[in-house]
């Protein structure tokens, strides 16, 4: 099983400033990568697919990069709404893992 | 506008069943594949099981493997999740999502609202 690992666990920030959020793979999961977006009560939304790819109706704030173990998933500049939780998905070998999440909470 | 709406959690012993569903509209449902997914209260997301919708091959976590059984029936654009010999860490918020492509090895699309299944005596 391939696991994700997300650094940092919570990043503190201010609306306005850029996050920069880690997702790291125990093997190579070439861009099969996935960011998802999670509010409190809410369920997961999709943002990013095969590592850089924006969903529909997602801004334009949110890029995703990377390839092979390494991905980063970037906010340029914090919105209010921005504030939640970030999880990364290997859809690269079943199962498809995900990782423990990264809070991005206001500073 | 894809909507999922899932039903069919609620509260049941260690050792018994639930069958959860999900109704699907907005997309052409037997085009897709189709998952489930759950949340342990205050954790993080697990893939529990997919349904191609291809050619309807299903899998599964190591974790569910035997115990649930997945299904669709495409006349009624619907996904369940049998849910059989329950244990207490089956306990979690169980999310149905849509698949990017048939192919079950795709990314979440769009995800319904979740039902609540909690396991205890």
């Amino acid at each position: 099983e391939i696991v994700l690992t997300q650094s940092p666990a919570t990043q503190s920030l201010s609306p306005g400033e850029r996050a920069t959020l880690s997702c790291r793979a125990s093997q190579s999961v070439n861009s099969d990568l996935v960011w998802y977006q999670q509010k409190p009560g809410q369920a997961p939304r999709l943002l990013i697919y095969d590592a850089f790819n924006r969903a529909t109706g997602i801004p334009a704030r949110f890029s995703g990069s990377g390839s092979g173990t390494d991905f980063t998933l970037t906010i340029s500049s914090l919105e209010p709404e921005d504030f939640a939780v970030y999880y990364c998905q290997q859809r690269h070998d079943w199962p498809g893992t995900f990782g423990r999440g990264t809070k991005v909470e206001i500073k | 506008e894809v909507q999922l709406l899932e039903s069919g959690g609620g509260l049941e012993q260690p050792g018994g069943s639930l069958r959860l569903s999900c109704a699907a509209s907005g997309f052409s449902f037997s085009n897709y594949a189709m998952s489930w997914v759950r949340q342990a209260p205050g954790r993080g997301l697990e893939w529990v099981s997919t349904i191609s919708g291809s050619d309807g091959t299903t899998y599964y976590a190591d974790s569910v493997k035997g115990r649930f059984t997945i299904s669709r029936d495409n006349s009624k654009n619907t996904l369940h999740l049998q849910m059989n010999s329950l244990r207490a860490e089956d306990t979690a918020v169980y999310y149905c999502a849509k698949g990017g492509s048939r192919w079950y090895m795709t990314f979440l699309h769009y995800w319904g609202q979740g039902t609540l299944v909690t396991v205890s005596s």
